[in-house]
């Protein structure tokens, strides 16, 4: 069982919006702004979308974008494109003791 | 441009002993965080172990006793020693670069399938 809870799937169709939950407890997502989000394609390795809760590397398009309330993160893609359909997996710092906690991933389907 | 290539991997059977390798470039491994992950078949990701630029090494507790990471600096490459191996440590292992400061991983390497079997 993944420290971190997040939906098995979601699904959109072109061009409309989804967001991908990611909850925690008080020791990781709710006390540190340190929720980092990958996409993972079938058969590759992940790839970084968002660190810091809400901070896109370089060359991560801005329609991926994070938030976070309490002890929830989330993902939000806008304007879904057939090439986001993948795997999508949370993870957050847990303190020192714990160190770092992934959520169990969510499949996005593009309708 | 950073790569990082995961080597090492493949078929042994429990109570066996397996090291993985992981060949950057583009950076320093010696003056940056590097971690592996995880992922059974099927599963989601499941971080094992960190070390850090000044040596410090730490272990999730499902491995820790029986694996080790460490480095060699002259060949800017990063190893896990895995020793006593299970069943339930069959998985996909990548290796990544891990930013301390924001707590993430920015680069990771294509991964290397370990399967523990009789």
């Amino acid at each position: 069982q993944s420290a971190l809870t997040q939906p098995a799937s979601v699904s959109g169709s072109p061009g409309q919006s989804i967001t991908i939950s990611c909850t925690g407890t008080s020791s990781d997502v709710g006390s540190y702004n340190l929720v980092s989000w990958y996409q993972q394609h079938p058969g590759k390795a992940p790839k970084l979308m968002i660190y810091e809760g809400s901070k896109r590397p370089s060359g991560v398009s801005n329609r991926f974008s994070g938030s976070k309330s309490g002890n929830t993160a989330s993902l939000t893609i806008s304007g879904l494109q057939a090439e986001d359909e993948a795997d999508y997996y949370c993870c957050s710092y847990a303190g020192s003791t714990t160190g770092v906690v992934f959520g169990g991933g969510t499949k996005l389907t593009v309708l | 441009e950073v790569q990082l290539v995961e080597s090492g991997g493949g078929l042994i059977q429990p109570g066996g002993s397996l090291r993985l390798s992981c060949a950057a470039s583009g950076f320093t491994v010696s003056s940056k965080y590097m971690s592996w992950v995880r992922q059974a078949p099927g599963k989601g990701l499941d971080w094992v172990s960190l070390i850090y630029s000044g040596g410090n090494t730490y272990y999730a507790d499902s491995v820790k006793g029986r694996f080790t990471i460490s480095r060699d600096n002259s060949k800017n490459t990063l190893y896990l020693q895995m020793n006593s191996l299970r069943a339930e440590d069959t998985a996909v292992y990548y290796c990544a670069r891990f930013t301390v400061t924001g707590i993430f991983f920015d680069y990771w390497g294509q991964g290397t399938l370990v399967t523990v079997s009789s």
